[in-house]
């Protein structure tokens, strides 16, 4: 079974450029992530979604961040513009399906690891 | 604020000994704790879930425990092996209202020496 695809594996950018990244999840599974993982810290939810709609948002920073899911398959994260605290991994991950009550596991791709200057 | 911490930030030890990591969470209500494991430059594995109900899963070399009362949970790893070296991270999913998502601690990164 292929596990999560992430593309790029690494980005480097000049701030107040713009840079988007792509996912593809574990087919089948209904549930894509995207985290935000800063050097030195465990990874944040930005966006959360359940087939091709959006369940979960709330830590997106929607003034430069925005995400899609077209067809609830591929999915992609852009930044527009990107500043320099902007760095850091983007992990996606997917899982199954998601649950009151109850969590799969989350499979998760190797991450793209961006470096604003 | 609802948050997970885990300590040490690093641990170093010889192969072969036994070692505990720690995590605790600062509210008992959850649905599950899951501990993964983060290889340099590679994404995350999960290693172990254990859902609210449960106080322990075991996987070979590997038994993670859950108190709920004391808000911690361990990760024992037994006979380590330098193929154990990598960052260990504790998760959680709180039960507020909104969100459903994975509440991270910022890790132990562990170096077993040959």
């Amino acid at each position: 079974e292929a596990g999560v695809a992430q593309s790029p594996r690494y980005k480097i950018i000049e701030k107040r450029q713009s840079v988007a990244f792509w996912c593809n999840p574990i087919s089948g599974h209904a549930t894509l992530y995207w985290y935000q993982q800063i050097l030195g810290q465990g990874p944040k939810l930005l966006i959360q979604f359940q087939n091709n709609g959006v369940v979960d948002d709330s830590q997106l920073p929607k003034d430069r961040f925005s995400a899609e899911r077209l067809k609830g398959v591929d999915s992609t994260l852009k930044i527009q513009p990107a500043k320099l605290e902007d760095s850091a991994v983007y992990l996606c991950a997917s899982s199954l399906r998601r649950q009151v009550g109850h969590q799969e596991t989350q499979y998760f791709g190797p991450g793209t690891r961006l470096l604003v200057l | 604020k609802q948050e997970v911490t885990q300590i040490p930030a690093a641990l170093s030890v010889p192969e072969g000994e036994n070692l505990v990591l720690n995590c605790s969470f600062t509210d008992s209500a959850i649905y599950n704790l899951q501990w993964f494991r983060q290889d340099p430059g590679k994404g995350l594995t999960s290693l172990l879930l254990i859902q609210s109900s449960q106080r322990e899963q075991t996987s070979g070399r590997l038994n993670a425990s859950l108190d709920k009362s004391s808000g911690r949970s361990t990760l024992y790893i037994a006979a380590s092996q330098p193929g154990d070296s990598a960052t260990y991270l504790c998760a959680v999913v709180y039960m507020d209202t909104g969100r459903r998502a994975l509440t991270f601690g910022s890790g132990t990164r562990l170096q077993v020496q040959p």
